[in-house]
C-alpha cells in the first residue's frame, strides 16, 4: 500500500518568507509526527498528533512554527518568517494507534533558506 | 529527560567484517528501543526493535539486545555487505502507545568491497 508522502520534496525560500510543508499519512493511521533532521541538531522531534487529542507541541523550537491536522489525516507544518537556521530536512511519520510501535517515515522535505 | 548516545562515525569496514555500533540510553521507566536505517537517497525505515529488557531484536542479519543493567542496545552484524552502507540511528520511546522518538546522532557506515 501507499506509504507516507510529503510535499514538496525540496523547497528553497528567502529569509523572512513563510513556508508550508505537507504530509499525507498512511491511511488509517491515527498518530502523526513531525521531526527535523539538521546537521547541527541531528534528528529532533517537533510535534505529535494523536486522534482528536490536543497535539504535543513540546518540540517546536519557536512560535514561528505551527502545525495542524485536518480531518485526522493530512497535516501541514507552517514556518513563518523563515530563518537560515530553519534549513533542514523535515520528516513526517505516522503510526497506528495502540497496536504497533512502529513509526513509518516519509521521504522528507528538504528546506533551504537563503 | 530522555537521551540516546550513539557511537560517533563515520565507520568504514571491509566486506564480511564484523560490525558493532554502540548505543546507550538514559530514560525514565521502561522504554522501547529501536534501530532505524537510512539508505542513500531513501527515507528512514525501522531495522529492528525491542520492547523490554533482555529482548533481542533482529532483522536482515542485524541484532541488538536490550540490556537494562548497562542501559545499552548495541547493533551487531556478523558479516557486513556493501549494501549495508547507510546511516544508522538508535532511538528510544518511553511509555506506552504512540509517543515521540528520541534519536541518537546517527552513525554513517561505509562498507568497502
Amino acid at each position: 500500500g501507499a506509504g507516507v508522502s510529503q510535499s514538496p520534496s525540496n523547497k528553497v525560500t528567502e529569509k523572512g518568507k513563510d513556508v508550508e510543508l505537507r504530509c499525507d499519512p498512511i491511511s488509517g493511521h491515527t498518530a502523526l509526527y513531525w521531526y527535523r533532521q539538521s546537521l547541527g541538531q541531528g534528528l529532533e522531534f517537533l510535534i505529535y498528533f494523536q486522534g482528536n487529542s490536543a497535539p504535543d507541541k513540546s518540540g517546536l523550537p519557536s512560535d514561528r512554527f505551527s502545525a495542524e491536522r485536518t480531518g485526522g489525516s493530512v497535516s501541514t507544518l507552517t514556518i513563518q518568517r523563515t530563518q537560515q537556521e530553519d534549513s533542514a530536512v523535515y520528516l513526517c511519520a505516522s503510526s497506528l494507534q495502540q497496536y504497533t510501535y512502529e513509526q513509518y517515515f516519509g521521504p522528507g522535505t528538504r528546506l533551504t533558506v537563503t | 529527560g530522555n537521551s540516546v548516545t550513539q557511537m560517533e562515525g563515520p565507520v568504514t569496514l571491509s566486506e564480511e567484517a564484523f560490525l558493532t555500533i554502540n548505543c546507550t540510553y538514559t530514560a525514565t521507566g521502561y522504554p522501547s528501543l529501536f534501530w532505524y536505517v537510512q539508505y542513500p537517497g531513501e527515507g528512514l525505515q525501522l531495522l529492528l526493535k525491542a520492547t523490554k529488557a533482555d529482548d533481542k531484536g533482529s532483522n536482515k542479519g542485524f541484532e541488538a539486545t536490550y540490556r537494562k543493567e548497562t542501559t545499552s542496545f548495541h547493533l551487531e552484524k556478523g558479516s557486513v555487505q556493501v549494501s549495508d552502507s547507510a546511516v544508522y540511528f538508535c532511538a528510544l520511546r518511553s511509555g506506552f502507545g504512540n509517543e515521540k522518538l528520541t534519536f541518537g546522532t546517527g552513525t554513517r557506515l561505509t562498507i568497502i568491497p
